[in-house]
């Protein structure tokens, strides 16, 4: 699977968009990009997915570049309970199911 | 959406005995379930892919007598930590592919932290 980086932390205020990005430069034409995040203590929580389009749900938007070497996960509204750790990962879609998880994003969201 | 049941969800054991977690998907099917395991302040790392009716695939470096995973059903996965020791404390995740939602995403578990003495 192909390596993302991702910067260690960010800071966003409640009721602010916040917007995580993500660089995924070796990136395959069949490899996807997902987003989960992990609330302390607890199992990763799917966020989003997508290959080439941007994709909405009730979560978040995820916008991707054209070239696909880079992504960004975006949260309209932030809320304390957003506060987690995110994590960008690239996966194929065959053969392997297996998420191999970077070290993430730590995401703060302040009053 | 699907949901995974990971039991304990904490346990504390003596140094020396096995401990087992059992993983199960609860409203679908799940030939397939993943081990990961969590350091504090530090990612996920996988440890092994537990595919149900065949011996599990581990990754480098994780000890397949050390860390036993069973896959007996297509709802359920255990791993069982053979004669742990401290150094084995750790947090404990599974997580699930729904066959029915095709290969797009996986579930977790609500993880298992593990506290050897």
């Amino acid at each position: 699977d192909a390596k993302t980086t991702q910067p260690t932390s960010m800071d966003c205020a409640e009721g602010r968009a916040a917007n995580l990005p993500c660089n995924h430069s070796t990136i395959s034409g069949n490899e996807y990009v997902y987003w989960y995040r992990q609330i302390h203590s607890q199992g990763p929580q799917y966020i989003i997915h997508g290959l080439k389009n941007n994709e909405t749900n009730e979560m978040a938007s995820l916008i991707i570049t054209e070239d696909r070497k880079s992504s960004t996960l975006i949260l309209p509204h932030a809320t304390l309970r957003d506060t987690a750790v995110y994590y960008c990962i690239v996966r194929a879609y065959y053969n392997t199911d297996k998420l191999i998880f970077g070290t993430g994003t730590r995401l703060q969201v302040f009053p | 959406g699907a949901v995974v049941s990971q039991h304990p969800s904490r346990v504390i054991c003596k140094s020396g005995t096995s401990v087992k977690i059992e993983c199960r998907s609860l409203d679908f099917q799940a030939t397939t379930m993943f081990w990961y395991r969590q350091f504090p302040k530090q990612s996920l790392m996988l440890m092994a892919t537990s595919n149900e009716g065949s011996k599990a695939t581990y990754e480098q470096g994780v000890e397949k007598d050390k860390f036993l995973i069973n896959h007996a059903s297509l709802t359920l996965s255990t791993l069982t930590v053979t004669s742990a020791h401290p150094e084995d404390s750790s947090f404990y995740i599974c997580s699930a592919r729904d066959v029915e939602q095709g290969n797009e995403k996986l579930f977790f578990g609500s993880g298992t932290q593990l506290s050897v003495l």
